[in-house]
């Protein structure tokens, strides 16, 4: 299993752009990349994925290098609500089983 | 509304008794998934489910029982709680590889 490494904290001014890096540096050619966060002790919540092209939603966008082994996801205009704990996962498949083997994520504080 | 839907949110039992928590979807998503989140720990699978009475154990599975009897519900029981079972849980469901996992709110259990 591609394990992730996030840096445990970072700040944002309200406003700003919020890059949030992930290194899996093991990632296999088939495992894709999710982005999740959790906003004070509530249930996940999805925000993007993506296996090797850059990819875009309305929430973010998510950058993944050409070797694969490193993605930034990018929060355009950061604002208040988007204080939480975001999770860089790679999606593990065991017969079936799309188990999400969340780490500790990183805390992004946005600071009015 | 598509929703996961987690009863009860808190919960404070004693050791020994016997309790239900249940989850609910309206997404007729296949895939159910039991999570628990304990501190520097990060979300820990106890037990999902591909379908209809198939049900298999995650990574964390003792102490724990799950039944699938209907698409729409996957209750997490807990026949004999302990103290360390003491946590926050989470229930997911998703509707087939490659999409994003959809969380409940959670219920915060407490065991003395």
């Amino acid at each position: 299993d591609a394990k992730t490494t996030q840096p445990p904290s970072m700040d944002c001014a309200e406003g700003r752009a919020a890059n949030l890096p992930c290194n899996h540096s093991t990632i296999s050619g088939n495992e894709y990349v999710y982005w999740y966060r959790q906003i004070h002790s509530q249930g996940p919540q999805y925000i993007i994925h993506g296996l090797k092209n850059n990819e875009t939603n309305e929430m973010a966008s998510l950058i993944i290098t050409e070797d694969r082994k490193s993605s930034t996801l990018i929060l355009p205009h950061a604002t208040l609500r988007d204080t939480a704990v975001y999770y860089c996962i790679v999606r593990v498949s065991n017969f079936g089983n799309e188990k999400l083997t969340f780490g500790t994520g990183t805390r992004l504080t946005i600071i009015p | 509304e598509a929703q996961v839907t987690q009863n009860p949110r808190y919960l404070i039992t004693v050791t020994g008794k016997k309790l239900t928590v249940t989850c609910s979807q309206n997404m007729n998503h296949e895939y159910m998934s039991w999570y628990r989140q304990d501190p520097g720990l990060g979300l820990r699978q106890i037990y999902y489910s591909m379908n209809v009475e198939v049900t298999d154990k995650g990574d964390v599975p003792e102490g724990y029982k799950v039944s699938r009897k209907e698409k729409r519900n996957f209750p997490l029981i807990l026949e004999s709680p302990s103290p360390n079972q003491t946590s926050l849980y989470f229930c997911a469901s998703k509707v087939q590889t490659d999409t994003e996992a959809f969380f409940g709110q959670g219920t915060r259990l407490t065991v003395v």
